[in-house]
């Protein structure tokens, strides 16, 4: 089965500050990657997704990352942090085949911005 | 106009007590799911159908029924509520199944007392 792993469950950058989280994928075959944002009390909504096009994807609000194949990764990061950028972020991979495909999160991360 | 929308936003019930969530989707998506988020922010999928048809059920307790009397719709029932079914539960909707986006409701928080 495929999953990924959030290294750091909380980090806290000063604002103007690089942000950058951290995730790792552990995957059989080309995986599609996806980040979603959690804001307090709300629902899901996604920030960006590798789906084997460019490995430097850009998402909204600013963030982009980049799915490295060597490394296992597709760490997330934004140049300058904002104050509105705190929240849970949370790292999927889908996996299946076509007609059964789900998303399996990890755990997430917790942003906090300090001013 | 809101995407996918979920009522009640709030449940206290207590254990032992028959419960159901509503999940509607605007959106003209094929498939819905339904999540499952713990206390400590863990995410699981619980169930995902599409045109009407179950297509995942993750080993989920046969306590909870999930229905979707169309596209547009998928109800999550709960029989004999347990305490540790205190949780948000979310449902999403997607135009086909993973990998395409998708798109979360604003969830419903359970508390069983």
């Amino acid at each position: 089965a495929q999953s990924v792993t959030q290294l750091g469950s909380h980090v806290s950058v000063s604002e103007g500050a690089l942000v950058l989280l951290r995730c790792n994928y552990s995957s059989s075959v080309p995986p599609y990657l996806f980040w979603y944002v959690q804001y307090p009390n709300q629902g899901l909504q996604l920030l960006l997704k590798y789906t084997s096009a460019a490995t430097l994807v850009k998402g909204i609000n600013g963030f982009e990352a980049e799915f490295k194949k060597s490394e296992t990764s597709f760490h997330l990061t934004k140049p300058s942090a904002h104050m509105s950028d705190a929240a849970e972020y949370f790292c999927a991979v889908s996996e299946g085949n076509f007609g059964n495909e789900k998303l399996t999160f990890g755990t997430g991360t917790r942003l906090t911005i300090i001013p | 106009d809101t995407a996918v929308s979920q009522t009640p936003k709030y449940l206290v019930t207590q254990m032992g007590n028959d419960k159901s969530i509503k999940c509607e989707q605007n959106l003209g998506h094929d498939t819905m799911y339904w999540y499952k988020q713990d206390s400590k922010k863990f995410l699981k999928i619980m169930f995902s159908y599409n045109n009407k048809e179950l297509i995942i059920n993750e080993t989920v307790p046969n306590r909870f029924s999930p229905k979707s009397p169309d596209k547009a719709h998928l109800n999550l029932h709960i029989n004999s509520l347990e305490l540790g079914d205190s949780a948000v539960y979310f449902c999403a909707s997607s135009q086909r199944p993973a990998p395409y986006e998708q798109y979360f409701g604003p969830g419903t928080r359970l508390t069983v007392t």
